[in-house]
């Protein structure tokens, strides 16, 4: 099964880009790449998923390389309401499993 | 359309008691997982239910088990509990995770065994 790597926390200050960047190196053909937000005693919220190449929303950027060995998610101009623990969880594609490494703290600071 | 509802928020319960929570998928959702979150061992996979069956399974002892409903509803069920067992239990619905459907997660439920 993959495995999640993430640093374990990053600083940034208001209205910076913030790039975090996951490692999954075994993940397998049909896995996507799925990256979550969540603050204290919350459920992860959704921030985006892609499977390969480049997607972008609203919120949030997530470039993923050829080999999908690794993936960065990118937060345009982050407030402090940014503050939280991101996951880049890989979802095993024929199971409801989605594998949690221990997450990025951002900590967004004035 | 309302997100994911987990009742109750909050629990209390103490050594050996059995504790059962509920999950209200989103409306149209066929799939339900479970997690579980601890400081020392993070978001672990329990289990995911997909038209009233088990579909996968976690590597949690057998104390831990789960059913759906035909609605999707689904409930998790933990008997005889243990300090461990103290967490924050989520839940997440998708469409169908088998095609790699982004999964929603609710509030969760604080469990705390005294």
């Amino acid at each position: 099964l993959a495995k999640t790597t993430q640093p374990i926390s990053m600083d940034s200050y208001e209205g910076q880009e913030v790039n975090i960047t996951c490692s999954h190196n075994n993940i397998a053909t049909n896995d996507y790449i799925t990256w979550y937000q969540q603050f204290p005693s919350q459920g992860p919220r959704f921030i985006i998923q892609g499977y390969k190449t480049k997607v972008t929303n609203e919120v949030a950027s997530l470039f993923i390389p050829a080999d999908r060995k690794s993936s960065t998610l990118s937060l345009p101009r982050v407030s402090l309401s940014d503050t939280a623990v991101y996951y880049c969880p890989v979802n095993s594609g024929n199971t409801g499993k989605l594998i949690f490494g221990q997450g990025t703290t951002l900590q967004v600071k004035p | 359309k309302a997100g994911v509802t987990q009742t109750p928020r909050y629990l209390i319960k103490t050594r050996g008691q059995q504790v059962t929570l509920s999950c209200s998928p989103i409306s149209g959702h066929r799939s339900v997982s479970w997690y579980q979150q601890t400081p020392g061992q993070g978001l672990q996979f329990l289990f995911e239910y997909f038209s009233e069956t088990q579909r996968n399974k976690g590597n949690f002892p057998g104390r831990f088990s789960g059913r759906q409903f035909s609605n999707s509803r689904s409930e998790m069920n933990v008997s005889t509990l243990e300090l461990g067992d103290s967490a924050l239990y989520l839940c997440a619905s998708s469409l169908d995770t088998s095609v790699g459907d982004t999964q929603y997660f609710g509030p969760g439920t604080r469990l705390t065994v005294l």
